[in-house]
């Protein structure tokens, strides 16, 4: 159990554009989800954290209006990257927390979505 | 603010016990967490401790002292597949965030 999902595993985008990526937990749900990302041989950087239903938190020197955090349902969070540039180029990982957790702090994390913007 | 420290790489020899320590320093403290993370890969839970002392759990086992804003994972019996980058995680008081130490890549040779 507590299994959470990220489509797409890798995207590569043109400078300009905007991506989407999923969160999905799948079998369980997901009270708060948390998108970090990831540059590399640097440690997880929390973005936002985002509560279902209502608008997602985030984390200073994060745009707001740049990384779009949608959490619409229980077990879906989106976030859109939003004009994309080469500098966005980075591992984004998002991790669900729910009641099923053995600890209730205990975060599950998706796979990971490897962004390329060239 | 939040804090955290742990070597940024260690080698240790196959079959072996290593010990990668973690301290901190935050505003209050809610559990520390230790995972594992393969290059390319999304973070794997090894270990969570909230109380002081050592939690085992098979080869790994991870020691918590609040007083000293301390903690280490054990890893023995190592295997070539323990290299990975070991992530150190302390939640806040009052919050279900995790801030993650910049992580210690373990290499282990034969």
């Amino acid at each position: 159990g507590a299994v959470v999902s990220q489509h797409p595993s890798r995207v590569i985008c043109k400078s300009g554009t905007s991506v989407k990526i999923e969160c999905r937990s799948l079998d369980f749900q997901a009270t708060t989800m948390f998108w970090y990302r990831q540059f590399p041989k640097k440690s997880l950087m929390l973005m936002a954290t985002s509560n279902e239903g209502s608008k997602a938190t985030y984390e200073q020197g994060v745009e707001k209006d740049k990384f779009l955090i949608n959490h619409a349902s229980l077990t879906l969070s989106t976030l859109t990257v939003t004009s994309a540039h080469p500098e966005d180029s980075s591992f984004y990982i998002c991790s669900a927390r729910g009641a099923s957790g053995r600890i209730d702090n205990e975060q599950f994390f998706g796979p990971g979505t490897r962004l390329t913007v060239l | 603010g939040q804090n955290i420290d742990q070597p940024t790489e260690m080698t240790a020899t196959e079959g072996a016990i290593v010990q990668i320590n973690c301290t901190y320093q935050t505003s209050g403290f809610n559990g520390l967490f230790w995972y594992q993370q393969h290059a390319g890969e999304a973070p794997t839970f090894l270990s969570y401790n909230v109380l002081d002392g050592l939690e085992e759990k098979g080869r790994f086992s991870s020691f918590l002292s609040r007083s000293k804003g301390y903690s280490y994972l054990l890893l023995k019996e190592l295997q070539m597949k323990d290299s990975a980058s070991y992530l150190c995680a302390v939640s806040g008081a009052g919050s279900y965030q995790l801030t993650f130490g910049k992580g210690t890549k373990l290499s282990v040779i034969p």
